[in-house]
């Protein structure tokens, strides 16, 4: 089955510097690749996404890069702000709604 | 209004103790799911629901047992509570089954058994 590897686990930034997050898969059928950004005491909110006849997205100052060939996407953040601090999570889908996550990246951005 | 609810919010219990928890969602979804996080945030699916209908069953304890009214509620009962069950359940939905849709969720309730 399919099986999401998420690095780095934790990482800390000043207000102002980019943050990028990177996730390998292993299922080459996998198509769907969202990002969810968790907030203390809350549950997962998809703040990205990327199907795989794509190889770029953007949203604002969130970006999306998938790499089909070698397997990973990543997810990058440009000018962080404290409130982007959280714990984002990877995900890998092919078919039928199952999503594989990542193990997840704790996001620290300090003033 | 809050597209995916979930009752209790916490949930405290003795071991052997069977519990339930509740979740609903007003977004006229088809499919619905149940999450397991547990110690070190580690996400994982448990189930999935499309029309009432069981769709995923993960390598679940059969004392875990979702039931889906209709399609805007699926509930998760768990029989003889073990202390390796305590985690943050996550329901979430999504429109349908027919091309990967994203996944709404909810808030999350955190079972402690003791």
């Amino acid at each position: 089955g399919e099986n999401v590897e998420q690095h780095p686990s934790t990482l800390s930034v000043q207000e102002g510097d980019s943050a990028v997050i990177k996730c390998t898969y292993s299922d080459s059928a996998s198509n769907y690749f969202p990002w969810y950004k968790q907030e203390l005491g809350k549950g997962p909110q998809l703040i990205i996404d990327i199907r795989s006849n794509v190889g770029e997205k953007k949203d604002q100052r969130i970006a999306v890069t998938l790499n089909k060939t070698a397997k990973h996407f990543s997810l990058h953040i440009t000018e962080t702000q404290p409130e982007d601090s959280a714990v984002y999570f990877c995900a890998a889908s092919r078919s039928f709604q199952k999503l594989v996550f990542g193990t997840g990246t704790r996001l620290l951005v300090s003033p | 209004d809050t597209a995916v609810s979930q009752t209790p919010k916490y949930l405290v219990t003795q071991m052997g103790n069977d519990k339930s928890i509740k979740c609903e969602q007003n977004l006229g979804h088809d499919t619905m799911y149940w999450y397991k996080q547990d110690s070190k945030k580690f996400l994982k699916i448990m189930f999935s629901y499309n029309n009432k209908e069981l769709i995923i069953n993960e390598t679940v304890p059969n004392r875990f047992s979702p039931k889906s009214p209709d399609k805007a509620h699926l509930n998760l009962h768990i029989n003889s509570l073990e202390l390796g069950d305590s985690a943050v359940y996550f329901c979430a939905s999504s429109q349908d089954l027919g091309l990967v849709q994203t996944q709404y969720f909810g808030p999350g309730t955190r079972l402690l058994v003791l």
